[in-house]
């Protein structure tokens, strides 16, 4: 089983800052099977990126993904109110897994 | 507009059954690739089952010979069905779209992952001792 752990598990910052949340595998993925969702509380996860870099349909430029191998990075390059939510990476190179999860909390 | 509407939660007692519903619109269970993610109280997400176009059918190690998978054409309806319920089961439960799109690369299909897009609602599976 791939395991992802993302870093940190939570994340202050203030609106206007940049965040960035990290998820490594235990062994290396092809970038094609990594995707990023966002969660807010009581509602379903929508998805963010996919193939590691492609932002989903209607999501802000703001929004970026990166990585290979068994490193992947989110970024929010200036953040919004809205966008204070639990964030996770996931991938399917190999079954379904996805991380633990990282919030993303105002300070 | 593609949705999925969830239906069949509730509270079980252990060792019981539950069927869980996934009525899609704007889409095609049959044709696509089909997911069950479950949240635990105040947990991440766990990936829980899948279901590809060709029919074949994956679980995840914690419900497998427990839990069944399976979709109806003609409902256009994605179903899970959950046997010998555990308490750890308790979750509210997802279905989603496993999104793959086929490019043809030198006269080859290839399917690449475009994320599960499109999710359902949620619904509470509720499993006491």
């Amino acid at each position: 089983e791939i395991v992802l752990t993302q870093s940190p598990d939570t994340l202050s910052l203030s609106p206007g800052e940049r965040a960035t949340v990290s998820c490594r595998a235990s062994q290396s993925i092809s970038v094609s099977y990594v995707a990023w969702y966002q969660q807010k509380p009581g509602q379903a996860p929508r998805l963010l990126i996919y193939g590691a870099s492609s932002r989903a349909t209607g999501i802000p430029d703001r929004f970026t993904g990166s990585g290979s191998g068994t490193d992947f990075t989110l970024t929010i390059s200036r953040l919004e109110p809205e966008d204070f939510a639990v964030y996770y990476c996931q991938q399917c190179a190999t079954s379904y897994t996805f991380g633990q999860g990282t919030k993303l909390e105002i300070k | 507009e593609e949705q999925l509407v969830q239906s069949g939660g509730g509270l079980i007692q252990a060792g019981g059954s539950l069927r869980l519903s996934c009525a899609a619109s704007g889409l095609f269970v049959t044709s696509s690739y089909m997911t069950w993610v479950r949240q635990a109280p105040g947990k991440g997400l766990e990936w829980v089952s899948a279901i590809y176009s060709d029919g074949t059918t994956y679980y995840a190690d914690s419900v497998g010979g427990r839990f069944t998978i399976s979709r109806d054409n003609s409902e256009n309806t994605l179903y899970l069905q959950m046997n010998s319920l555990r308490t750890e089961d308790t979750a509210i439960y997802y279905c989603a779209r496993d999104l793959r799109v086929k490019v043809w690369l030198s006269g080859v299909p290839n399917f690449f992952y475009n994320g599960m897009d499109v999710w359902g609602q949620g619904t509470t599976v509720t499993v006491s001792s």
